[in-house]
């Protein structure tokens, strides 16, 4: 079974601060891609970054960058310099074959 | 502007009233996913289409139907609704190539069922 874990249901940070969120996943594949998305009070769905497996160097965009361990599954999010507009929930996913798995999400308050 | 639409983005109805949540996205992309967004369950995929007529099950299928006969549209029809398939939906597409890309996502639509 393909499966996303997020084991921190809520977080907070001081505003500056740098926050990591944990995600592992399982899956016996081995071609798949990983993703955080980030959902405001808004509820919009929003790309923070993507990752390819089969790379081993982590993605990096602006403030956001992962740490990638494939042999340990594990696909952490480092938010730097938090900002309040990064409060939200946050969610891991990945895909393999055609299908989305998708974590139940972590909710990252930052506090001013 | 790119993007992909709901509708309707509210909706209450009661047990077993047919009803349709449409999709459309004007990106020309070619994968078109539908999702349920449930507290303490994270997103759930419903059903995926890779193509024009082309559809295939996720992880929550049961009691949902689609189709996929415009490669713009991709409709969620719940044939008789029941109050376990109260959430919040989402629609999404992606482009496909070599890899996965960005999906886009929906704003969502809210859905009721007394």
């Amino acid at each position: 079974a393909q499966t996303v874990t997020q084991s921190q249901p809520e977080m907070s940070v001081q505003e500056a601060e740098t926050v990591t969120l944990s995600c592992t996943y399982d899956t016996s594949e081995s071609n798949y891609y990983l993703f955080w998305y980030k959902q405001p009070p808004s509820r919009q769905m929003i790309l923070v970054i993507r990752q390819e497996a089969y790379k081993q160097q982590n993605a990096t965009e602006n403030r956001f960058s992962v740490n990638f361990q494939k042999a340990a599954k594990s696909f952490s999010l480092k938010i730097s310099d938090s900002q309040l507009g990064d409060t939200a929930m946050y969610f891991c996913a990945f895909v393999t074959g055609n299908q989305f798995y998708f974590g139940t999400g972590t909710s990252l308050t930052v506090i001013p | 502007e790119a993007q992909v639409t709901q509708n309707p983005r509210y909706l209450i109805t009661v047990t077993g009233k047919k009803l349709t949540v449409t999709c459309s996205q004007n990106m020309n992309h070619e994968y078109m996913s539908w999702y349920r967004q449930d507290p303490g369950l994270g997103l759930r995929q419903i059903y995926y289409s890779m193509n024009v007529e082309v559809t295939d099950k996720g992880d929550v299928p049961e009691g949902y139907k689609v189709s996929r006969k415009e490669k713009r549209n991709f409709p969620l029809i719940l044939e008789s609704p029941s109050p376990n398939q109260t959430s919040l939906y989402f629609c999404a597409s992606s482009l496909l190539g070599t890899g996965w890309n960005e999906q886009f996502f929906g704003p969502g639509t809210r859905l009721t069922v007394l």
